[in-house]
């Protein structure tokens, strides 16, 4: 049971380049988000999904797409990199709300983007 | 406009004493708190959480208290081990429309002194 992945770990890319960060979960989680880590900032969301097929806007959505094709993964993608999009991102996944949950989100390692 | 606040950004104790960490917040549909945890180049653990029906919820060493007329959150370790200097967060969630989110605060870096 690894829990939650994030592929890759690093990535410097040259700001107009594009790239899509990978968030996989094997716990059967209905919801998944993005978030980013910035200095100052804390954890700010930037894209959810609360099922397979259906994403939202978050906080800090601009300049960022996702999917969710598959119930296990959720793919972030940067059209066209900036250098304010430096930062660690981070995906997460939990349960729907139920009764008695704790409403834990379960989160990656985490992905630093340093955009040049 | 940051509705769950962190206002201290790091905070220093001595190991074997009490750590104090503090959270407040401004939206009074927030129902239920969570603090989680983070230690460098991994990412956040969920810690200890409490719905706003309580006051206090106490796991093991680590205690969080509500305070919902102050609109106050405090997380309290005792003892303070080497082990817990870590960044804390603590986070919000609203009672119904939107409740799938967590609201998150900017952190409070906590370093126990040997």
């Amino acid at each position: 049971n690894a829990g939650v992945t994030q592929t890759p770990k690093f990535r410097v890319l040259k700001t107009g380049q594009s790239m899509t960060l990978l968030c996989a979960q094997d716990m059967n989680h209905e919801y998944m988000y993005w978030y980013r880590q910035d200095p100052g900032m804390g954890l700010r969301l930037i894209h959810y999904s609360v099922g397979e097929g259906t994403t939202a806007k978050g906080e800090v959505p601009d300049g960022y797409n996702v999917s969710r094709l598959k119930k296990q993964n959720f793919l972030l993608g940067l059209e066209s990199a900036a250098p304010s999009q430096t930062s660690v991102y981070f995906c997460a996944s939990r349960i729907p709300l139920q009764a008695g949950s704790t409403d834990t989100q379960y989160f990656g390692p985490g992905t630093r983007l340093t955009v040049l | 406009d940051q509705q769950v606040k962190q206002n201290s950004p790091s905070l220093s104790v001595q190991e074997g004493r009490i750590s104090i960490l503090n959270c407040d917040y401004t939206n009074s549909m927030f129902d239920y708190f969570l603090w989680y945890k983070k230690y460098p180049a991994e990412g956040p653990t969920f810690l200890i959480s409490i719905s706003s029906i309580k006051d206090k919820n106490e796991d093991g060493r680590f205690t969080v208290f509500l305070n919902k007329s102050a609109k106050h959150l405090s997380l309290h370790i005792v003892p303070s081990q080497p082990g817990d200097s870590a960044v804390y967060f603590c986070a919000a969630r609203l009672s119904n429309f939107g409740n799938e989110k967590l609201t998150f605060g900017t952190g409070t870096r906590l370093t126990i002194i040997p």
